[in-house]
């Protein structure tokens, strides 16, 4: 079945310093989304990308679809400490109508 | 404000008790769905459904039901709990349409069967 892997699980940064999490997926999107937890919180999400090749950002962060559908990376621009949580993708194929989330990248940033 | 809201935060239940996990959303949105989330695995799709009294499983639906007799409202059910179902339970809604719309998510309700 359709899987969506996403790297790394776990991610320790110093603050200010750069953060990128990557997903990919078995199969080709629709679209993709990303959403971020905080600890102890649920997934809010951040936004979503629907065109090939489509860069999108929001302050410091910057989130990219690949051309060919199947990946995406959400880049961090000297991270703060707010920017703590997970983050997840979740891939959308128009042909199940289901979303299908990564696993999560789990960002840490110590001051 | 889309506010979608659970109906515990914790839970402690015995094995093989019938568990009745309750969601709500105040936004009239089409979809709802129901996840679980372990450590190292993500968000699993148990059940969605689209529209009143429609469902569709997901990837994860064995040992679940679902119900959906009011719009509103998108019910779990573990016929007989088991201890592997221990898990973190979030509820989300989004509006339905061609394309794919933003989910919402529910505070979630941590299940522990013993």
């Amino acid at each position: 079945g359709q899987q969506v892997m996403q790297i790394p699980q776990y991610q320790h940064v110093q603050e200010g310093e750069d953060f990128t999490t990557y997903c990919n997926s078995s199969t080709t999107l629709s679209n993709i989304q990303w959403y971020k937890q905080r600890p102890g919180g649920h997934p809010v999400f951040l936004i979503q990308l629907v065109k090939s090749g489509e860069v999108k950002k929001q302050k410091r962060l910057t989130f990219q679809f690949g051309e060919a559908k199947k990946n995406s990376s959400l880049h961090i621009t000297a991270t703060q400490t707010t920017d703590v949580g997970t983050y997840f993708c979740a891939g959308y194929s128009s042909g199940t109508y289901k979303y299908i989330f990564g696993t999560g990248t789990r960002l840490k940033v110590l001051a | 404000d889309v506010k979608v809201t659970q109906s515990s935060r914790y839970l402690v239940k015995r094995t093989g008790e019938k568990v009745f996990l309750e969601c709500v959303q105040d936004m009239d949105h089409e979809n709802m769905f129901w996840y679980r989330q372990d450590p190292g695995l993500g968000l699993r799709l148990i059940y969605f459904s689209y529209d009143v009294k429609m469902k569709e499983k997901g990837d994860i639906p064995e040992g679940y039901s679902v119900s959906r007799e009011k719009k509103e409202r998108f019910s779990l059910i573990l016929e007989s709990a088991s201890t592997n179902q221990t898990s973190m339970y979030l509820c989300a809604s989004s509006l339905a349409g061609t394309g794919a719309y933003e989910q919402y998510f529910g505070p979630g309700t941590r299940l522990t069967v013993t």
